[in-house]
This record gives C-alpha cells, sequence and structure tokens, in this order.
C-alpha cells in the first residue's frame, strides 16, 4: 500500500542554517512525489515536484529510490519559510490523474 | 481568476444536523478533490472525480457522508447525521486535465458539538 511518513513534526532552526524535512515514501510502482507548503493563513500550494527537478525558493529535493526517501532541503532558512510542508505521492498516474497521499506534515518554524 | 471557492468557510452545528459544504473549482478544471484535514489523521483524500464522475470515494469514511458533482461548477459534500468525530478541515481541490498540480481552496472549518 502507498504510505507517506514525515518522521517529525515540528522543525526549528534559526535563520541562515540549513533545513532538511525528511519525507519517506512506500509504493510499488514508480512514484510522482511532491512537496506542497501552507502558509500561515494561506492556501496549501505545490512547491516542487520531482520531476521538474528545479529549484524553488532555494528549496530543492532528490528522489532516492534506494532509499524511498525524497527530502526538502535549503542550505539557508529565511524567516519567510516558516510553514507547514507536506509531502505528497501520486499513485496510478494513467491515463487519468491519479490519487495523492499526504505526509502527516513537518511544521518548519525558522528562528531570527 | 479567484481559485477555488469554498463555503462556508466556517461552520458550527450541533450533532445530529446535516451539514453540506460547497465548492466551486477553477473554471476548466475536470478533476475535483476533497479532503479532510485533522490532527490525528492529517491530510486525507474522500473522495475525487473526473468530469463530474465520481472516480474513488474509497476514502469515504461511511454512509454519513456524500458528495456530488451536478456539473463542471459545483459540488458538494454533505454530512448526514454530523457527529463530533467529524469535526476537521475539509479542503476542496481542483486540476486540469492531467495538471502538474492540484489547485487547493482555503478549506471550510467544521465543528460539530
Amino acid at each position: 500500500a502507498q504510505r507517506v511518513t514525515q518522521p517529525e513534526k515540528l522543525l526549528s532552526v534559526f535563520k541562515g542554517a540549513p533545513v532538511e524535512l525528511k519525507c519517506n515514501y512506500s509504493y510499488s510502482g514508480s512514484p510522482e512525489l511532491f512537496w506542497y507548503v501552507q502558509y500561515s493563513r494561506q492556501r496549501l500550494q505545490l512547491l516542487l515536484r520531482h520531476i521538474s527537478r528545479e529549484s524553488i525558493k532555494g528549496f530543492t529535493a532528490d528522489l532516492n529510490k534506494g532509499e524511498t526517501s525524497f527530502h526538502l532541503k535549503k542550505p539557508f532558512a529565511q524567516e519567510e519559510d516558516s510553514a507547514m510542508y507536506y509531502c505528497a505521492l501520486e499513485s496510478d498516474r494513467g491515463s487519468t490523474l491519479g490519487r495523492l497521499y499526504f505526509g502527516r506534515g513537518t511544521q518548519l518554524t525558522v528562528w531570527p | 481568476d479567484a481559485g477555488v471557492i469554498q463555503s462556508p468557510r466556517h461552520e458550527v452545528t450541533e450533532m445530529g444536523q446535516e451539514v453540506t459544504l460547497r465548492c466551486k473549482p477553477i473554471s476548466g478544471h475536470d478533476y475535483l478533490f476533497w479532503y479532510r484535514q485533522t490532527m490525528m489523521r492529517g491530510l486525507e483524500l474522500l473522495i475525487y472525480f473526473n468530469n463530474n464522475v465520481p472516480i474513488d470515494d474509497s476514502g469515504m469514511p461511511e454512509d454519513r457522508f456524500s458528495a456530488k458533482m451536478p456539473n463542471a461548477s459545483f459540488s458538494t459534500l454533505k454530512i448526514q447525521p454530523s457527529e463530533p468525530r467529524d469535526s476537521a478541515v475539509y479542503f476542496c481541490a481542483s486540476s486540469p486535465p492531467r495538471g502538474e498540480t492540484q489547485y487547493f481552496g482555503p478549506g471550510t472549518r467544521l465543528l460539530v458539538l
């Protein structure tokens, strides 16, 4: 069965420090993985997806199939990065859109 | 574009009452998703539609929950009768055909007393 695990509910770092939000998944097929972010009082929105292999707001995430991980990293955290981050896996994308399975989320706080 | 619109934004009701949540997807999007977010279970998919047809309703918790999409611009999620354990934030999201992402609404915060 599909499962997304985010082991940390809360994560705090100081401004300028590196940050890594962990995400592990279990899925028998070829996964499509995403990171979504929800800033305070804003809607849940896509941050990045692994297939794009791009950096958004300084964040990157590499899919490691051997370790079944998709950790989100940023070398220098900023206060505005404080938000709730969700890792998500899309299953069964074929001719139609697959469904998303979300992790429980990690609340990141970046202290000044 | 106002994005996905949900109403009401907040709902407080008493146990046993019927609750109806509404969603207007982004125009042109043919996928619509209903999610529930709780502290205990995180963000869970309840049901999703493609071209107004329910594709997967395996996440609907029980018969008290029902969802409809009578046309491409409107969907409802109904809980009848409501129970305190239904208290949660309910999100609607929509996606274009083979879209890169789902676009989420602001959510409806439901409290059942």
